[in-house]
């Protein structure tokens, strides 16, 4: 089957470095994304990796391994605002399919000052 | 730029009763989809589009009804209400050919049905 583990909850200082990780086994891969997502809100686009590496946006980064499955999202210097969901997205490849995405449920990122 | 408009914000119906979702993006975007958000359960697609003219069912369609006369316009159809359906729904466009672009997701729709 397709799935994507994504940890429930987690918690950081104001002003602190957070990594939150995603792994992944889909049928086929064309890219993954990360989303941000507020209490009420919809879902904002983040970043994109489709090659192995670090991709670098200002205080987010996101990092991609397609042979481990793996991939990190990484807030620097962590703000007050930074509390939200962190949806984790990945691109599979299927015939007809090409652009639907399989969903991550979340990480729930709590800044505590 | 108004991106993905969703109406209405907040809609409450009682079961069996039919209504229309309205999304429109002004950014001319080819590929236009439905999903819903349940608690514990992430996104879930409903229908998508790759372009005017064109749709194709996700994975929780039944229930539901699209067409895509326009590029602009992917209203969602709710056929005869169930408790079952309610939840948050969002419309998402994507540009075609720019996979890095991402989607820009609509405000969403909070629906109760009773």
């Amino acid at each position: 089957g397709q799935n994507i583990d994504q940890p429930t909850e987690m918690t950081a200082t104001e002003g602190a470095i957070v990594q939150i990780n995603c792994t992944y086994q889909t049928s086929g891969f064309n890219g993954l994304f990360w989303y941000q997502q507020h209490a009420g809100e919809a879902p904002t686009f983040l970043s994109y990796n489709v090659l192995d590496g670090l991709e670098e946006k200002g205080r987010f980064s996101s990092f991609l391994s397609r042979s481990k499955g793996y991939s990190y999202l990484l807030l620097k210097e962590l703000q007050m605002k930074d509390s939200a969901s962190y949806l984790c997205a990945v691109k599979g490849v299927a015939a007809g399919n090409n652009r639907k995405l399989i969903w991550g449920l979340g990480t729930s990122l709590a800044v505590n000052p | 730029n108004a991106g993905v408009t969703q109406t209405p914000k907040f809609q409450v119906l009682k079961t069996g009763q039919s209504m229309t979702l309205q999304c429109a993006q002004d950014m001319n975007h080819e590929y236009m989809s439905w999903y819903r958000q349940d608690p514990g359960m992430g996104l879930r697609l409903i229908h998508y589009s790759v372009g005017a003219g064109i749709t194709d069912q996700g994975e929780v369609p039944n229930g539901y009804n699209v067409s895509r006369s326009t590029t602009e316009d992917f209203p969602l159809r709710l056929l005869s209400a169930a408790p079952s359906q309610t939840s948050v729904y969002f419309c998402a466009s994507s540009p075609g050919g720019r996979p890095n672009y991402g989607y820009t997701f609509g405000s969403g729709t909070r629906l109760t049905v009773v």
